[in-house]
């Protein structure tokens, strides 16, 4: 079946350094892909998505990439500020017209001053 | 606007007794409706979904069952609760097409003692 593997947390950084967290699915068919996050004392949102290979999602200075060849889409951030930390969701939609959303086990990003 | 409202916030509960957890949302119609855990180490892990009025499928073998006897109503219920049920409990929305985000409730906070 569908599954999302992220790397482990959690993930330390100083403010302006770059950011990757690694995300890595299976799939059959033609998945959706999205990043969720979790700031602190709030729910779950939307940060990005993608739904086609080679797809680019963007919103507040993150990107992440489509990569059907691979297998991935990679959460990436040029300059990190301390507002970013938070738990950090990987997830895919559909495929073959699947209704479930399987999500990552989350990573949990610590920003430094 | 579409809203979710997901109830109780807290919940402590002795072992054995019995569970109701229950989600609504307003403002849209034949959405898409999930339950996931959430709990330390593991992420987000897929309990239930639903595509319709009676319809549910069951992604984790567990103590727990879901109910949808409307559209917009959601239930996730336990005949007798084990201590390994505790945790954060999210309910979850969504339009049909697979490149649709998800909406999360605010969470359910359960202690199983």
């Amino acid at each position: 079946g569908n599954s999302v593997t992220q790397m482990e947390g959690p993930v330390t950084l100083s403010e302006e350094a770059f950011l990757t967290i690694n995300c890595t699915y299976t799939a059959t068919g033609y998945p959706s892909l999205f990043w969720y996050v979790q700031y602190p004392g709030e729910g779950l949102q939307l940060l990005l998505k993608a739904t086609k290979a080679d797809d680019k999602g963007s919103n507040k200075g993150f990107e992440a990439t489509y990569r059907k060849e691979t297998t991935s889409f990679h959460l990436e951030k040029g300059s990190v500020q301390v507002s970013d930390s938070a738990v950090y969701f990987c997830a895919l939609s559909g495929g073959n017209r699947d209704d479930k959303i399987i999500f990552g086990k989350g990573t949990r990003l610590h920003i430094l001053p | 606007s579409q809203t979710i409202h997901q109830w109780p916030a807290t919940l402590v509960q002795p072992v054995g007794s019995p569970l109701s957890l229950e989600c609504t949302v307003e403002g849209t119609s034949n959405p898409n409706l999930y339950w996931y855990r959430q709990a330390a180490g593991r992420g987000l892990q897929l309990l239930f979904y639903s595509v319709g009025i009676g319809q549910i499928s069951s992604e984790v073998p567990q103590n727990l069952s879901a109910s949808r006897p409307q559209d917009r109503q959601f239930i996730l219920s336990s005949k007798k609760l084990l201590l390994s049920d505790s945790g954060f409990y999210l309910c979850a929305w969504k339009h049909r097409l697979p490149t649709e985000k998800l909406f999360f409730g605010s969470g359910t906070q359960l202690s199983v003692l």
